[in-house]
């Protein structure tokens, strides 16, 4: 496509529970981004990919978040065990590599109650 | 930590007129800085940068001045129009390599007719 595309665009789920975040990134680019976005927050770094590969997943906040990106494209957001406050905003963004500047999704809206 | 500062939440301008959105850091070893703009529900999207080497830069109504010494960025918009009411965040480039982008916490601007 065109742009982005993350899906679902919002997602309401209950605590405990686990969620499945989709982003299908511009075609042909390599570089895939997550960052979440709180409230009255700007966005922060979650994972960055590489091709197939997390080439810095040093903003993961814990072990219950994980992303892959089996194939080099579409890539998934994984949360186990959701808490209230993973409620936020997850965003997406895709770069055709360093010097070239992102493009973002318009984000999933996550919401733990 | 907040490594980028933007101490006002938010901002109201009369068409027409100047706006004006501030950014501090932190760290001195940034030195890729850019502005995103982000409309209610859609992700943000790439407005200007300024690499370190400059203190100005300008596109069409917007520039973007850095002050090195300060560690202060500006964006100046003029004239404000009303399609320009949106959220503005400052971001910086913190590992060059894989392009990490460490964002503020935005400015929400409104343009009065």
């Amino acid at each position: 496509g065109a742009g982005v595309s993350q899906t679902p665009s919002n997602k309401v789920t209950e605590k405990g529970k686990y969620v499945e975040l989709r982003c299908d990134p511009i075609s042909g680019h390599t570089a895939l981004y997550w960052y979440r976005q709180s409230l009255g927050q700007g966005p922060e770094f979650l994972i960055y990919f590489q091709g197939t590969g997390a080439a810095d997943d040093s903003g993961l906040p814990n072990d219950r978040f994980f992303a892959v990106r089996p194939e080099g494209s579409v890539s998934t957001l994984k949360i186990q065990r959701t808490e209230r406050g993973d409620s936020a905003v997850y965003l997406c963004a895709s770069s055709a590599g360093p010097n070239y500047g992102y493009t973002f999704g318009s984000g999933t809206r996550l919401t733990v109650v | 930590d907040q490594q980028v500062k933007q101490n006002s939440p938010s901002l109201s301008v009369q068409e027409g007129r100047i706006s004006i959105l501030n950014c501090d850091y932190t760290n001195s070893m940034f030195d890729y800085f850019l502005w995103y703009k982000k409309y209610p529900a859609e992700g943000p999207t790439f407005l200007i940068s300024i690499s370190s080497i400059k203190d100005k830069n300008e596109d069409g109504r917007f520039t973007v001045f850095l002050n090195k010494s300060a560690k202060h960025l500006s964006l100046h918009i003029v004239p404000s129009q009303p399609g320009d009411s949106a959220v503005y965040f400052c971001a910086t480039i913190s590992n060059f390599g894989n392009e990490k982008l460490t964002f503020g916490t935005g400015t929400r601007l409104t343009i009065i007719p």
